[in-house]
């Protein structure tokens, strides 16, 4: 199994550019979901699914938007890239939600908006 | 909001010697504490967890102490090795429907040889 797996690795965006980060799992799991890490402000949820065609916001999802089309890919969208999405962005899926869940993560795409 | 305070921001600490890192929580909904540790330039991995109704648990070198009355939790490691050197995130899971993961900002440890 790969696990979880995003591209690119890294990115450089203009401000108002769009692009899509990819993120999929071959390990079978319902929930999936996109992390934002930041200096000093540890992780923070942007969006996530609780399966194929749902999805709901996280603490942060202003500028980002997601779909859900299969139970392996969640990619995350952003629409106009500000510096402020500046980040290391994290997938992560787990097999069932429950609170005791491990939540496995990919290796991180970082964005930096110029 | 930082639901999940976490200290100290960084540490050094000698081979051999111990590492503790203390979070403190608010919500008394929160029902699952688990430790990631993160290598740079990987995402985080789950190290250890703990549930409430546990004061302590321990796995090899790493053990987390709670203390639900005070809402606080801590990570121990003992003997501590240079390949521990890595930032340790404390966490809290909300379960409404989805595991919500609120995490604290981080400790980067650095074990000296």
């Amino acid at each position: 199994n790969a696990g979880v797996t995003q591209t690119p690795k890294f990115q450089v965006l203009k401000t108002g550019q769009s692009m899509t980060l990819q993120c999929a799992q071959d390990m079978n799991h319902e929930y999936m979901s996109w992390y934002r890490q930041d200096p000093g402000m540890g992780l923070r949820l942007i969006h996530y699914s609780v399966g194929a065609g749902i999805t709901d916001q996280g603490e942060v999802p202003n500028g980002y938007n997601v779909s859900r089309s299969t139970t392996e890919d969640f990619p995350l969208r952003l629409l106009s890239a500000a510096p402020s999405q500046t980040s290391v962005y994290f997938c992560a899926s787990n097999i069932r939600g429950f609170s005791t869940d491990t939540q496995y993560f990919g290796p991180g795409t970082r964005l930096t908006v110029l | 909001q930082q639901q999940v305070k976490q200290s100290p921001q960084s540490l050094i600490v000698q081979k051999g010697g111990i590492s503790i890192i203390n979070c403190a929580y608010e919500n008394t909904a929160f029902d699952y504490f688990p430790w990631y540790q993160q290598f740079p330039g990987k995402g985080p991995a789950l190290l250890i967890a703990i549930r409430p109704d546990v004061s302590e648990k321990k796995e090899g070198r790493f053990t987390i102490s709670f203390n639900k009355s005070a809402k606080q939790f801590s990570l121990h490691i003992m003997d501590s090795q240079p390949g521990d050197s890595a930032t340790y995130f404390c966490a809290a899971t909300l379960n409404t429907g989805f595991q919500k993961l609120v995490f604290g900002t981080g400790t980067r440890l650095l074990v000296s040889p």
